[in-house]
């Protein structure tokens, strides 16, 4: 079955510093990539998506690139904020449902 | 706004007291799913519907129950809860022209069972 597989945190980083997730995946067929955010008390809110092989996702500064050669989808932003502190999911469609990873809590200190 | 709205948003209950927790959205989605978050597993799947009547299993549907009456509701039922379900549960909906995704979460309900 499909799974998804993301760095484990926590992880925590400075103001202004380079964010890079990783999230690699085990899929049959051609799955659709999403990046959902979590934000202290609330739902998961998608982030970034990207349907096919090679397009790159974008939104808020964060990127992901689809990587079917590698099946991965890291997600990557140049200089984070402290409103950037969240839980990170990594996910892929399939079978009617969105698999998940595990999360990955981001914490940004300024 | 478009959203999807889950209530209770915290419930803490005892081990085989019947609860409901109901899961209402106003996109006309076709599309509706539930999950649980759990430490260290992220989300999983417990029931899913894709339209009205139409609903199947996930995951983990152990000691679950859904209905699909409505377009707009899918409550979800655990007529005896167990300290095993103690967890975090979403609601999600999308429409099913976009191949049900991506997908619209609700805030949340947490839940424990003592």
């Amino acid at each position: 079955g499909n799974s998804v597989t993301q760095m484990e945190g926590p992880v925590t980083l400075s103001e202004e510093a380079f964010l890079t997730i990783n999230c690699t995946y085990t899929a049959t067929g051609y799955p659709s990539l999403f990046w959902y955010v979590q934000y202290p008390g609330e739902g998961l809110q998608l982030l970034l998506k990207a349907t096919k092989a090679d397009d790159k996702g974008s939104n808020k500064g964060f990127e992901a690139t689809y990587r079917k050669e590698t099946t991965s989808f890291h997600l990557e932003k140049g200089s984070v904020q402290v409103s950037d502190s969240a839980v990170y999911f990594c996910a892929l469609s399939g079978d009617y449902k969105l698999s998940f990873g595990a999360g990955t809590t981001v914490t940004v200190r300024a | 706004e478009a959203q999807v709205t889950q209530n209770p948003r915290y419930l803490i209950t005892v081990t085989g007291k019947k609860l409901t927790v109901t899961c209402s959205q106003n996109m006309n989605h076709e599309y509706m799913s539930w999950y649980r978050q759990d430490p260290g597993l992220g989300l999983r799947q417990i029931y899913y519907s894709m339209n009205v009547e139409v609903t199947d299993k996930g995951d983990v549907p152990e000691g679950y129950k859904v209905s699909r009456k409505e377009k707009r509701n899918f409550p979800l039922i655990l007529e005896s809860p167990s300290p095993n379900q103690t967890s975090l549960y979403f609601c999600a909906s999308s429409p099913m022209e976009t191949g049900h995704q991506p997908q619209h979460f609700g805030d949340g309900t947490r839940l424990s069972i003592l």
